[in-house]
């Protein structure tokens, strides 16, 4: 069966700091990874899709950047966070190829800027 | 733009009565529709979705979705609630052409025994 992973659970960085979560997929390949970030417990906002290795697309103009250095790990990265990078980041995948497969998610990192 | 909407932020419901809880979508292409539960620090579980075929889905944990498209609506229903159906519940529309999955707003749900 498929499981995704994401590390850390929770985190506490000051303003200015570099960021990094992980997060990987086990028992698929060639998975259609995503980036979410959810504010105050509710809207989903999409912030990165891949479909491959090396391939990524940002929705939004932001501090963040993504990369997908392995078929099923994909990363959430960034130089100097701001406050406003404080959420909830959940990474989730999908079946690639099928455009109305449902995503499936991890548990999220939880991300306190000080 | 294509968008799914839930006009409740909360519904209250006593554990054993019916629950709904109401997602509409704006009228725009194929409406490939899904709902989602959030359990509080956890990701998103897939509950159930429509592509189509019959208009009455059956999903996880009892519930069942029912894809109305004269009124355009795809309203989560569970016959009697159970406390641990307190959570955050989400609609969600994917576009055909397209990776984009766009959510609803979000609305908690809250079962009091």
């Amino acid at each position: 069966s498929q499981t995704i992973h994401q590390w850390p659970a929770t985190l506490v960085q000051p303003v200015g700091s570099p960021l990094s979560l992980e997060c990987t997929v086990e028992g698929t390949s060639n998975p259609n990874l995503y980036w979410y970030r959810q504010a105050a417990g509710r809207g989903l906002q999409l912030l990165f899709y891949s479909v491959g290795i090396g391939q990524i697309s940002s929705e939004v103009p932001q501090n963040l950047s993504a990369s997908r250095p392995q078929d099923r790990q994909f990363i959430l990265s960034s130089k100097k966070l701001l406050l406003s990078d404080s959420g909830f980041y959940l990474c989730a995948w999908s079946v690639q190829g099928a455009v109305v497969g449902e995503r499936h998610f991890g548990d999220g990192t939880r991300l306190s800027i000080l | 733009a294509q968008s799914v909407a839930q006009p409740e932020d909360q519904v209250n419901v006593a554990e054993g009565n019916p629950l709904t809880v109401k997602c509409t979508y704006s009228v725009s292409g194929n409406p490939y529709l899904f709902w989602y539960v959030q359990y509080p620090n956890r990701g998103l579980q897939f509950l159930l979705k429509y592509i189509t075929g019959d208009n009455l889905v059956k999903g996880s944990y009892g519930f069942e979705a029912e894809f109305n498209k004269s009124q355009t609506s795809f309203h989560l229903k569970k016959p009697s609630a159970l406390v641990s159906d307190s959570a955050l519940y989400f609609c969600a529309r994917v576009e055909a052409a397209g990776n984009k999955l766009t959510f609803g707003g979000g609305t908690r749900v809250l079962v009091k025994p």
